[in-house]
């Protein structure tokens, strides 16, 4: 069993919308998730971390944790077509990071 | 970008081939990370190096042999690859504290022939 799922998209929307982000976990994940973005050609870099139950907001983006269902989102407020790009959901786990496999985000001006 | 470096950017290789991936961080971390990243599939932990001392191999196959002569350096000494191993490889580092936020560099793009 995986132990962190993303749906691969690609997610469509408009320049200017809400783009939702979702991930979900296995229990062997631990409680720290971090949101990574890669733009194609591009290595990963971090955009947001969330170690609590609840919403982290920083600028346009918000993290949100669930643990009760497992459920880590990231919502990108006025989505421009600068987002465009795939995003990394990973939980951290003793020494390492464990990733899932992406979702693709296309903002179409 | 400038913090994680990596060479070569690209590297076509023949299976008989033995080549090595360089990473060096300017960053002052001091745990550097070993990534496969292949289509489709999410990025594979390969090793874990902690103050130069090697923590994790994710069952690895030989083939694939890292070296980390101190803190800021990184290499992956390949021998004998497949065809399978053609993927991305990624280097990143972190602070020990902060394991999880980990920087990237650019990549080496390995094609094995």
């Amino acid at each position: 069993q995986k132990e962190v799922e993303q749906n691969s998209g690609p997610l469509s929307v408009p320049e200017g919308a809400i783009a939702s982000l979702n991930c979900t976990y296995s229990d062997r994940v631990s409680q720290s998730f971090f949101w990574y973005r890669q733009y194609s050609g591009k290595s990963p870099e971090l955009i947001m971390s969330i170690y609590s139950n609840g919403d982290k907001e920083d600028g346009r983006f918000t993290a949100q944790l669930n643990k009760a269902s497992q459920y880590v989102s990231l919502l990108i407020r006025d989505s421009q077509p600068s987002d465009s790009a795939t995003y990394l959901c990973a939980g951290g786990y003793g020494n390492k990071l464990v990733f899932g496999a992406g979702t693709i985000l296309r903002v179409k001006s | 970008e400038t913090g994680v470096t990596q060479t070569p950017r690209h590297l076509v290789m023949g299976m008989t081939n033995k080549k090595s991936l360089k990473c060096e961080q300017h960053l002052g971390h001091n745990a550097m990370y070993w990534y496969k990243q292949s289509a489709k599939k999410p990025l594979e932990l390969m090793f874990v190096y902690n103050f130069k001392e090697q923590t994790e191999n994710n069952s690895v196959p030989s083939r694939f042999s890292p070296e980390c002569p101190n803190s800021s350096h990184l290499f992956l000494h390949l021998h004998t690859l497949q065809p399978e191993d053609s993927a991305l490889y990624l280097c990143a580092s972190s602070t020990k504290m902060s394991r999880y936020e980990q920087y990237f560099g650019p990549g080496t793009r390995l094609t094995v022939t």
